[in-house]
């Protein structure tokens, strides 16, 4: 089944210690990329990616950190967590195809983070 | 000028109405615009998606009309079902360098009553 799975779904953590979500897709996508979700503001984009070591910034990267080492796989990395940074983080993925990057994003189930 | 912004924050109609979403924008570089759906507890997924040389499109019961001069766009859910209740967002697409950029509205939550 062509998904793309996150882990965890739902944490809660204290404020600066180190956390990394992971993200992993099968469906050999090049783009890859991290939303956050809050009430009110829709979905932000955090970093994305369009290949293996070639990542850039979103609109709201500060505080994150990122990595794409494997083609698969794009993890997200809180080096310290703030309470600003409770949310709900999406990854997505898709193909460049067709002049359009990215197509059609297809989403993970989403993680649920809180930082006490 | 990266802005998309979408209206109303929430909604409520009766099985059968038909609900309406709005997105506007300022960018004229924008060049494509799809829809997201999501339902409670899960991730955002494509429901239709036009481009700016169409001034409709239908799949099904979603509609998509496109205003380009008014720079303006939305989605129409005709006999909307409870099935339907979910969140919608309008994103819209743009090429910058070597690669487009997908900025998204804020998000409608749609509720579909008996």
């Amino acid at each position: 089944e062509a998904q793309v799975t996150q882990n965890p779904r739902y944490l809660i953590t204290v404020t600066g210690k180190k956390l990394t979500v992971t993200c992993s897709q099968n469906m050999n996508h090049e783009y890859m990329s991290w939303y956050r979700q809050d009430p009110g503001l829709g979905l932000r984009q955090i970093y994305y990616s369009m290949n293996v070591e070639v990542t850039d910034k979103g609109d709201v990267p500060e505080g994150y950190k990122v990595s794409r080492k494997e083609k698969r796989n794009f993890p997200l990395i809180l080096e310290s967590p703030s309470p600003n940074q409770t949310s709900l983080y999406f990854c997505a993925s898709s193909l460049i195809a067709g002049g359009l990057v990215p197509g059609e994003l297809f989403f993970g189930e989403g993680s649920r983070l809180t930082v006490l | 000028q990266q802005q998309v912004k979408q209206s109303p924050q929430s909604l409520i109609v009766q099985k059968g109405g038909i609900p309406i979403i709005n997105c506007a924008y300022e960018n004229t570089a924008f060049d494509y615009f799809p829809w997201y759906q999501q339902f409670p507890g899960k991730g955002p997924a494509l429901l239709i998606a036009i481009r700016p040389d169409v001034s409709e499109k239908k799949e099904g019961r979603f509609t998509i009309s496109f205003n380009k001069s008014a720079k303006q766009f939305s989605l129409h859910i005709m006999d909307s079902q409870p099935g339907d209740s979910a969140t919608y967002f309008c994103a819209a697409s743009w090429v910058t360098g070597t690669a487009s950029k997908l900025t998204f509205g804020t998000g409608t939550r749609l509720q579909v009553t008996l």
